[in-house]
């Protein structure tokens, strides 16, 4: 069955750093997301991409954080200059249809923690 | 703002029990429901509800959409230890791409 796949599944950084969770979207899938889960609260939207370009995006979604599809395959989210508050588990999903119906299919998240 | 609250936030049952689990929601221009079960890590598509009143099954699952009064209830019989996990709620507004989710009901189905 076609899954979306994440990683690194933890990435343990230090604060100020940047990092760069990476996804592969489902193969046939034309709209990508990411959202966060911090420990102990719901999962909250991020952003969303379609063709090659942001579609929308929540207050959290700051100058600190950018998305790219550099290639056909890989989706990524970019934290610069991380915070201890970015410290949560990240989700990308991808999902097929148009419109915004259908559902989501998530990763199994990458866990970021700051220090 | 989208809103979306799920009750009860947490339930403990046995085996073989039945239970509900609710959700509400305030949303503008409402597209659709989905319910997702939550283990360890990712969301895992249960139902995706769009029109009132029709039942969506799937095993011992089951769920329904009321429009009229902004809920939705997942239905789970003969509850097994396999069930142990968070149902999470999100709706879908028109002429948008995100899901608001609710917080969570957090099941635990002892022996």
């Amino acid at each position: 069955e076609p899954e979306v796949t994440q990683t690194p599944s933890h990435q343990v950084t230090q604060m100020g750093q940047e990092v760069i969770l990476r996804c592969v979207p489902i193969s046939n899938h034309l709209y990508f997301y990411w959202y966060r889960q911090i420990l102990g609260q719901k999962v909250e939207f991020l952003v969303s991409f379609y063709n090659n370009e942001i579609s929308e995006k929540s207050e959290i979604f700051d100058d600190q954080f950018s998305v790219e599809r550099p290639d056909g395959s890989n989706f990524t989210l970019k934290i610069r200059s991380t915070k201890l508050e970015d410290s949560a588990m990240y989700f990308c999903a991808s999902r097929g249809g148009q419109g915004n119906t259908g559902e989501l299919f998530f990763g199994e998240g990458s866990r970021l923690t700051v220090l | 703002e989208d809103k979306v609250v799920q009750s009860p936030l947490s339930l403990v049952v046995h085996e073989g029990d039945t239970v509900t689990l609710n959700c509400s929601y305030e949303v503008t221009n409402f597209r659709s429901l989905l319910w997702y079960k939550q283990e360890k890590k990712a969301p895992t598509f249960l139902f995706m509800l769009t029109s009132s009143g029709i039942e969506k099954k799937s095993g011992r699952l089951s769920s329904i959409l009321d429009k009229k009064e902004l809920s939705s209830i997942l239905n789970i019989t003969a509850t097994q230890t396999g069930d142990s996990a968070i149902y999470l709620c999100a709706v879908v507004g028109a002429g948008s791409y995100q899901l608001t989710f609710g917080k969570g009901t957090k099941l635990s189905v002892i022996p």
